[in-house]
């Protein structure tokens, strides 16, 4: 069975501050998505890393895939509150059509 | 372009009662999901179709849940006889099955408590 995991699942930073966002997975797979969520919103797709040794930036965002370790990262560098959200990691099996598996979620906090 | 419409947003019912909630993909995207949020367990998978036909339905919590597909595009999920339990976000997605990517694109979902 795919399990996500994410780490921490609560983040609270300064603005300014640099941070590193965890996320695990059990099975081999090539493909791992990002996602943003605000409160009382929907998933806001942030990036899909799809090969070992992938890197995406995205403003003050930059994701990591490291296949071999079953790892990826989401950095976070010189927070702002924009920032603030909830940011989950996906996993699927790497087939066309799969389902995501979902990691716990981190919440950040960003503070002025 | 239009993204994944959903609805309705918000749905009050009394337990006991059956409920149908609606998802409308992206134009073009062949695959469409549906999954579930609550506080307790996460965001988990429910079911996926592949057209009109549903390769996956291994989520579904029980035999109260079902879902169709028509004409390759507008999905229902109906959940029958609801429980408190039920109370969740339902989430819709959908993704084109081609190429590398499995990229889903979300909707804003439908927010549903069983009184």
């Amino acid at each position: 069975e795919l399990k996500v995991e994410q780490n921490p699942l609560f983040l609270s930073m300064q603005e300014g501050k640099n941070y590193t966002i965890y996320c695990n997975y059990s099975t081999t797979s090539d493909r791992l998505y990002w996602y943003r969520q605000d409160p009382g919103k929907s998933l806001e797709s942030l990036f899909v890393l799809l090969s070992n040794g992938a890197v995406k930036q995205e403003g003050r965002l930059m994701a990591s895939l490291d296949t071999k370790a079953r790892l990826s990262t989401l950095h976070i560098t010189a927070a702002v509150h924009d920032l603030s959200a909830t940011y989950f990691c996906a996993v699927d099996r790497g087939e066309y059509g799969n389902k995501l598996v979902f990691g716990a979620g981190t919440i950040l906090r960003v503070k002025s | 372009g239009a993204g994944v419409s959903q609805s309705p947003s918000n749905k009050v019912t009394e337990k006991g009662k059956d409920v149908e909630l609606r998802c409308d993909p992206i134009s073009g995207h062949t695959a469409l999901y549906w999954y579930r949020q609550s506080l307790g367990q996460g965001l988990e998978f429910l079911i996926y179709f592949q057209g009109n036909s549903a390769p996956d339905k291994s989520g579904l919590p029980s035999d109260r849940f079902s879902a169709e597909r028509t004409g390759g595009s507008v999905s229902t999920l109906t959940i029958q006889r609801t429980q408190q339990e039920d109370s969740a976000v339902y989430l819709c997605a959908s993704s084109v099955v081609a190429g590398v990517s499995n990229e889903q694109f979300f909707g804003p979902g439908t927010r549903l408590t069983v009184l």
